[in-house]
């Protein structure tokens, strides 16, 4: 089976920075990915990971260590508009994606 | 039709009844998705179809069946539905299943509460 675990909530002021936590354990890895979503709307495609180290994507950044079964989303200058939940999914040996159950983020001014 | 579209947005439906959700795209896409996102648990995977023609399971098969008649289209059927299938569906497409990012792309959802 698998197993991703991340924070349920996160609080942040505008303007902060937030790192969101993802730890897996998978049978089989072929990519780690990162989601938004905001209430109500479809999930969109944040990052992707499959190689040790960072990808920066503007003021998103996605971090994954694969021997430790690690990954954090980093979210820097916070915008209002950035609070949504970040989903942490895993796509295993069988190519499918195992999600976490998200990370709410809540922007404050 | 621009990506991938959902029908209905939202349904009430009654316990023991029938019901197809339509999800259809127009990307031309391999692979395509099915699933169900409940408070707490997170997306869970449905069925999954990687080509047309072909279907296979998810993580929380049971109650539902797809087919994959076309590129295009991928119904999900709960035949007769149950109270625990309340739950807000989307259906998601991907180019070919392992290779590069091929990120998923996914529909709007469809709200549905069974009674």
């Amino acid at each position: 089976g698998q197993n991703i675990d991340q924070p349920t909530e996160m609080t942040a002021t505008e303007g902060a920075i937030v790192q969101i936590n993802c730890t897996y354990q998978t049978s089989g890895f072929n990519g780690l990915f990162w989601y938004q979503q905001h209430a109500g709307e479809a999930p969109t495609f944040l990052s992707y990971n499959v190689l040790d180290g960072l990808e920066e994507k503007g003021r998103f950044s996605s971090f994954l260590s694969r021997s430790k079964g690690y990954s954090y989303l980093l979210l820097k200058e916070l915008q209002m508009k950035d609070s949504a939940s970040y989903l942490c999914a895993v796509r295993d040996g069988d190519y499918k994606l195992s999600f976490g159950a998200g990370t709410t983020v809540t922007v404050r001014a | 039709i621009a990506g991938i579209t959902q029908a209905p947005t939202s349904q009430i439906l009654a316990a023991g009844r029938r019901m197809t959700l339509r999800c259809t795209q127009d990307m031309r896409h391999n692979a395509m998705y099915w699933y169900r996102q409940d408070l707490g648990l997170g997306l869970r995977l449905i069925h999954y179809s990687n080509t047309a023609g072909t279907t296979g399971k998810g993580e929380v098969p049971d109650g539902y069946s797809v087919s994959r008649a076309n590129t295009d289209d991928f119904p999900l059927t709960l035949a007769s539905a149950v109270p625990s299938q309340t739950s807000v569906y989307f259906c998601a497409s991907s180019d070919e299943p392992g290779q590069g990012s091929n990120e998923q792309f996914f529909g709007p959802g469809t709200r549905l509460t069974v009674l």
